[in-house]
């Protein structure tokens, strides 16, 4: 089946530092990438849609100038997160509409630490 | 209210019984409903989809749906240990083309 490959798996960056997160589908073009974001205990919240060679469209209440997503080609999509904060810790997972079935493919995730 | 309600648990059962998970929504656009398992730290993985009232089986799971009630349920028989996890409904409306989830139920299988 389609897979997200989704990297780095955790990361600890310090207050301040820009930290950049890797999606790439595997044997399939992704030409949308969505972005999510969960807290402890809490559902997946949608920050932002990226296409392929646009830019992306971002949710209400999520930084677009903090949250930079670059989705130049097919299979790679990338999340920035610029001047970290601890308050912007915590889990980013990617996912792509997986045209083999009605579902969407999920990366496995990325648990960003800001200390 | 909230675009979708789901009872966060935890919800803790023996091995071997029938869990039942349920969410309810207030969008009439959705038109997919989904069913995800999220193990601890890890990204979702899609148990179930449908898209219309009624049931729809595989395996241990049902997955059950009743669009004038605006109810959707997921059923597990014969539980395991390695059922222990979140599960998250999931809505899709095709206009908005990005996922709509519940907060997500944890569950714990007891052996």
């Amino acid at each position: 089946g389609a897979v997200v490959s989704q990297h780095p798996s955790w990361v600890i960056c310090k207050s301040g530092t820009s930290v950049k997160i890797e999606c790439r589908s595997l044997d399939f073009q992704a030409t949308t990438m969505f972005w999510y974001r969960q807290f402890p205990k809490q559902s997946l919240m949608l920050m932002a849609t990226s296409n392929e060679g646009s830019k992306a469209t971002y949710e209400q209440g999520v930084e677009k100038d903090k949250f930079l997503i670059n989705h130049a080609s097919l299979t790679l999509s990338t999340l920035t997160v610029t001047s970290a904060h601890p308050e912007d810790s915590s889990f980013y997972i990617c996912s792509a509409p997986d045209r083999s079935s009605y579902g969407y493919t999920f990366g496995s995730g990325t648990r960003l630490t800001v200390v | 209210q909230k675009e979708v309600e789901q009872d966060p648990g935890p919800l803790s059962v023996p091995e071997g019984a029938i869990v039942s998970l349920n969410c309810t929504y207030s969008n009439s656009a959705f038109q997919y409903f989904m069913w995800y398992r999220q193990y601890s730290r890890k990204g979702p993985e899609l148990l179930m989809y449908t898209y219309s009232s009624g049931n729809k089986e595989d395996g241990r799971f049902t997955a059950q749906v009743d669009k004038s009630s605006k109810y959707i349920s997921l059923f597990i028989r014969d539980s395991q240990p390695s059922d222990s996890a979140t599960y998250l409904c999931a809505f899709l409306d095709t206009g908005r083309r990005a996922l709509t989830f519940g907060s997500g139920t944890r569950l714990q299988v007891q052996p």
